[in-house]
């Protein structure tokens, strides 16, 4: 079945330093691909998205590129804030699936010292 | 503005009884869905929902039920059924069109402690 693999947290890093969050996904078809953020004690927010191999979603400062040869979709961040600190979800919505329910991996607790 | 609403945002339940928690939409999204959310656990499906009146469960539906009479809602009963009910729960929506890439909106959640 249809799998996400998020590398496991807490990663804890020091401002302005470089972040990469990985995500490997096990997939049947051709699933799109999305990193979703949650602050404190809130619900989820779409952080960016891709939809085919190659693609490069972007936002805030943060990128991910699909990669259907290592079947991957690494977070990255140049230079990282403390209003950074969060945890990050990487999810994959097969095409066409009938259930229409992203899978998600378990999440990355990341904290940002100043 | 548009969103999804989920009340309350705490709730206490004793052993035994059933509880409800609300969810709205008013983004005019066919599409509803309940995840369960524990530590390290990431998010779990409950049930989801693609139409009004109807209805499927997830991967951890025991225990709990569903309605959708309205497309903007769609409420969440966690039953004296469900063993472990203590987890923060959340309830999102999208547009369901067939593609892959339409995103799931969540609401801000619902944490359930049972004393």
């Amino acid at each position: 079945g249809n799998s996400v693999t998020q590398m496991e947290g807490p990663v804890t890093l020091s401002e302005e330093a470089f972040l990469t969050i990985n995500c490997t996904y096990t997939a049947t078809g051709y699933p799109s691909l999305f990193w979703y953020v949650q602050y404190p004690g809130e619900g989820l927010q779409l952080l960016l998205k891709a939809t085919k191999a190659d693609d490069k979603g972007s936002n805030k400062g943060f990128e991910a590129t699909y990669r259907k040869e290592t079947t991957s979709f690494h977070l990255e961040k140049g230079s990282v804030q403390v209003s950074d600190s969060a945890v990050y979800f990487c999810a994959l919505k097969e095409y066409g699936g009938s259930q229409g329910n992203l899978i998600f991996g378990k999440g990355t607790k990341l904290s940002v010292k100043p | 503005d548009g969103g999804i609403t989920q009340s309350p945002k705490y709730l206490f339940r004793k052993e035994g009884q059933n509880v409800t928690l609300s969810c709205e939409q008013n983004l005019n999204h066919d599409a509803m869905y309940w995840y369960r959310q524990d530590p390290g656990q990431g998010l779990r499906l409950i049930y989801y929902s693609q139409i009004v009146n109807d209805f499927q469960k997830g991967d951890i539906a025991e225990g709990y039920s569903v309605s959708r009479e309205k497309k903007e809602s769609f409420p969440l009963t966690v039953t004296s059924a469900q063993k472990n009910p203590t987890a923060f729960y959340l309830c999102a929506s999208s547009l369901l069109d067939g593609s892959s890439y339409n995103e799931q909106f969540f609401g801000p959640g619902t944490r359930l402690t049972v004393l």
